[in-house]
């Protein structure tokens, strides 16, 4: 089946520093990634979505600059929180998209202090 | 544009019982529909889907969902819950006339089976 690998499951940081959070995708081609952040006791967030080779298309009210998102490969996505603050502390669960449909992967925590 | 709405923030039901997580939907066209589950600090498993055919879909551990164009819902249902069904329950969307076809979720329904 689809296994889609996120790396890493947690994540301490120092505020102003930046975080790459990795999503491959293990046996099978992602044609779209998707990156989502969660809130306690709330939903996914769609943040953006990605194509391989081609720029990120997110979602309204989530900054580009901030949370930039790289697609290289039709195996990995990539999502870098630049210049984190508390704020930004929160689950970050990446999905993708093939064959068998959408497959996620198993969520980072990001703790900024 | 689409949604989902899960009224229930959580379903309390007893070990051996039959359990219901409610789901509905709305979308123009036909949709895909989906049933995932979240444990604690995890990310999202697969239940199961329903995109075109039977009305009632089979999923993983038992789970299954019945689609009522009708009444544009998508309930989530099983005969005999186990105490190990308690999780994080999500239903979402995938519009067809979407180009990269995301998700939209609802707001999750936790269920707590106790036992």
């Amino acid at each position: 089946g689809a296994v889609v690998s996120q790396h890493p499951s947690r994540v301490i940081c120092k505020s102003g520093t930046s975080v790459k959070i990795e999503c491959r995708s293990l046996d099978f081609q992602a044609t779209t990634m998707f990156w989502y952040r969660q809130f306690p006791k709330q939903s996914l967030m769609l943040m953006a979505t990605s194509n391989e080779g081609s720029k990120a298309t997110y979602e309204q009210g989530v900054e580009k600059d901030k949370f930039l998102i790289n697609h290289a490969s039709l195996t990995l996505s990539t999502l870098t929180v630049t210049s984190a603050h508390p704020e930004d502390s929160s689950f970050y669960i990446c999905s993708a998209r093939g064959a068998y449909g959408y497959t996620f992967g198993s969520g980072t925590r990001l703790t900024v202090v | 544009a689409q949604s989902v709405a899960q009224p229930e923030d959580q379903v309390n039901v007893a070990e051996g019982n039959p359990l219901t997580v409610k789901c509905t939907y709305s979308v123009s066209g036909n949709p895909y529909l989906f049933w995932y589950v979240q444990y604690p600090n995890r990310g999202l498993q697969f239940l199961l889907k329903y995109i075109t055919g039977d009305n009632l879909v089979k999923g993983s551990y038992g789970f299954e969902a019945e689609f009522n164009k009708s009444q544009t819902s998508f309930h989530l249902k099983k005969p005999s819950a186990l105490v190990s069904d308690s999780a994080l329950y999500f239903c979402a969307v995938g519009p067809m006339n979407t180009g990269f076809q995301k998700l939209v979720f609802g707001t999750g329904t936790r269920l707590l089976v106790s036992p």
